[in-house]
């Protein structure tokens, strides 16, 4: 099993709606948890971060994490087409290992106008 | 202006022929990291570093080295390059541990695009 995982995708909505990307990860003492965003041939950015159980809003988007069940989301309401990207769910895998980080292969999103 | 820089952007080399791309910030952070980007795998982090002098291992180490000498530069060496080092590839450093960061605390250079023949 990896260690973080995604759903490829893509993940298509339209204009307006919910999008919602998925991520499980595999290591219980992970601690922290991100989603970056990656616009096509550009670099990577952290958009959010989120460290307990629960939501966590910021504008449009909104990280949701599930320690006991190993799942981290995230929400991005009232879709833009300027949203269209690829997502990156990355994981601490270790509680004070600083420095290292674990993504998933990240979920491209489609949204159309 | 907050930056990362790696030289070279693009580079198509052969097998063998050691070759460095380097990465420095202009921000004074303490952590830096490589990571690979290869379709349908993500990222993956090749070596990070906390500190000068202070470097660990990724999830793929194989093939690289690193150097902290001093806080701004991070160079990626590649002793002997391979065609499986094809790759995508991106510094990054950050004022916090990336493991607790926020989003304006971690940055990214601009990729550099390496083919090995």
């Amino acid at each position: 099993q990896k260690e973080v995982e995604q759903n490829s995708g893509p993940l298509s909505v339209p204009e307006g709606a919910i999008a919602s990307l998925n991520c499980t990860y595999s290591d219980r003492v992970s601690q922290s948890f991100f989603w970056y965003r990656q616009y096509s041939g550009k670099s990577p950015e952290l958009i959010m971060s989120i460290y307990s159980n629960g939501d966590k809003e910021d504008g449009r988007f909104t990280a949701q994490l599930n320690k006991a069940s190993q799942y981290v989301s995230l929400l991005i309401r009232d879709s833009q087409p300027s949203d269209s990207a690829t997502y990156l769910c990355a994981v601490n895998p270790h509680y004070n290992q600083g420095g290292k980080l674990i993504f998933g292969q990240g979920t491209e999103l489609s949204v159309k106008p | 202006e907050a930056q990362v820089t790696q030289n070279p952007r693009y580079l198509i080399t052969v097998t063998g022929k050691k070759l460095t791309v380097t990465c420095s910030q202009n921000m004074n952070h303490e952590y830096m990291s490589w990571y690979r980007q290869d379709p349908g795998l993500g990222l993956r982090q090749i070596y990070y570093s906390m500190n000068v002098e202070v470097t660990d291992k990724g999830d793929v180490p194989e093939g690289y080295k690193v150097s902290r000498k001093e806080k701004r530069n991070f160079p990626l060496i590649l002793e002997s390059p391979s065609p499986n080092q094809t790759s995508l590839y991106f510094c990054a450093s950050s004022s916090r541990d990336p493991g607790w960061s926020n989003s304006d605390t971690q940055y990214f250079g601009p990729g550099t695009r390496l083919t090995v023949l």
